[in-house]
């Protein structure tokens, strides 16, 4: 059970170059998100999907693109990169457990770096 | 928009020493839930609290919600050294999970 799979896990960009990263999930989750992580900061909301065919804008939108491609993918399109978009990207995915609640389960992370 | 503050930034602790982080909302949650992340690893689930005044424990970890569902903690009892990462806090209102920046702990054998 491969869980959140996303890819690469490492990429060094130009500014301006454009990028896509690919995060698919096996667990049958409805709802997909894309965090960033900076150094000494927690995970910021990007953007994310809760269902199929929608997506929504998270905190720190501006500069990226998403497309919930299916149920099972989902990926984060940098169009012009910046060297402000350094940073650890994780993608996410949700069950609904208890509550409502949901429980994140991430992926293992992909590293970029903007020069 | 609702902020989730969690305090202290960073830990250090010699192996055996207790450790505890608070997590502080400026909003009343539905719920909270705590992560921890390993050196160079991704978030993994922890727990999660619902109840107002809920405690778990897991083995030496325990957590707190707050009666008026706006802070939480988490405690560790004499931490050992495959208790380093970072463990974040991530609170939930209205559907959306904000997460704290969370508390880098370190421990010296």
């Amino acid at each position: 059970n491969a869980g959140v799979t996303q890819t690469p896990k490492f990429q060094v960009l130009k500014t301006g170059q454009s990028m896509t990263l690919q995060c698919a999930q096996d667990m049958n989750h409805n709802s997909m998100y894309w965090y960033r992580q900076d150094p000494g900061m927690g995970l910021r909301l990007i953007y994310y999907s809760a269902s199929e065919g929608t997506t929504d804008k998270g905190e720190v939108p501006n500069g990226y693109n998403v497309s919930r491609l299916n149920k099972r993918e989902f990926s984060l399109r940098l169009e012009s990169a910046a060297p402000s978009q350094t940073s650890v990207y994780f993608c996410a995915s949700t069950r609904t457990v208890l509550s409502g609640a949901n429980v994140l389960t991430f992926g293992a992370g992909s590293r970029l770096t903007v020069l | 928009g609702q902020q989730v503050m969690q305090i202290p930034q960073y830990q250090h602790v010699q192996e055996g020493e207790d450790f505890t982080t608070y997590c502080n909302s400026s909003t009343t949650l539905s719920n909270i839930q705590w992560y921890k992340q390993r050196p160079g690893g991704h978030p993994v689930f922890l727990i999660q609290l619902v109840k107002s005044g809920e405690v778990k424990k897991q083995k030496r970890l325990t957590f707190q919600f707050g009666e008026a569902k706006k802070n939480s903690s988490l405690h560790i009892t004499a931490t050992q050294t495959t208790d380093v990462g970072t463990y974040f806090c991530a609170g939930t209102n209205a559907g959306k999970s904000t997460f704290g920046d969370g508390t880098t702990l370190t421990v010296k054998p």
